[in-house]
């Protein structure tokens, strides 16, 4: 059964750079599926941040893209989130997840439970 | 951009009722659409794909339909189990992106 395990610092300051990590268990992250990472910040929807396929090019929400970077390390079987100059609007809890390119419209349909981030000034 | 726009915020229902959410699409899209269950602190869950495809496991009351800029998730006999917020999203391929409605939440 794959799984998917997010971890992060929780706390972080406004200004620095959050970095994230999602582990993948019982898979490998260079199989033919596309990774990405979403967000939630309180009270607030789903908000899609990127994905990244391997050996292929990593997509990000214009919104966030000068400030995000999701790369994967297929050593230790992770993918990793980076998010400069935070804001206490980046406060939110970060998923990571798989979208599945055998289904019609490549849906979302493997989720790590999140991990919380809250940015403080 | 696509925004994706769900109605209502908020739906007050109980047990064994009939329930419809909406989605709307600020422009015709295509059928790269899905549904999703989330549950406070749980991982999110994949309800419907393509509009109207039931993901695997996901039980007959959960149905989906739709087309174009109007994209509706019914659950027959809404069951305890069933209290959550569900979000609609679309696919675009070029280039690929995900994007997200708001979400209802049934309570």
């Amino acid at each position: 059964q794959v799984q998917l395990q997010e971890s992060g610092p929780g706390l972080v300051k406004a200004s620095e750079t959050l970095s994230l990590t999602c582990v993948v268990f019982g898979s490998s992250v260079n199989t033919g599926y596309y990774w990405g990472w979403i967000r939630q910040p309180p009270g607030k929807g789903l908000e899609w941040i990127a994905s990244l396929y391997p050996s292929g090019t990593t997509y990000y929400n214009p919104s966030l893209k000068s400030r995000v970077t999701m790369s994967l390390d297929a050593t230790k079987n992770h993918l990793s989130l980076s998010v400069t100059s935070l804001t206490a609007a980046d406060t939110a809890v970060y998923f990571c997840a798989r979208a599945d390119v055998t289904l019609d419209g490549f849906p979302f349909a493997l989720w790590g439970r999140g991990t919380p981030v809250t940015v403080s000034s | 951009e696509i925004v994706m726009t769900q109605s209502p915020a908020t739906l007050s229902v109980s047990p064994g009722e009939r329930v419809t959410l909406s989605c709307r699409a600020s422009q015709s899209v295509s059928n790269t659409f899905a549904w999703y269950q989330h549950r406070p602190g749980q991982a999110p869950r994949l309800l419907i794909y393509g509009a109207s495809t039931r993901a695997s496991g996901i039980p007959a009351r959960f149905s989906g339909s739709g087309s174009g800029t109007e994209f509706t998730l019914t659950i027959s006999s809404l069951q305890s189990e069933d209290f959550a917020v569900y979000y609609c999203q679309h696919y675009h391929n070029r280039p690929p992106s995900w994007t997200f409605g708001q979400g209802t939440k049934v309570e």
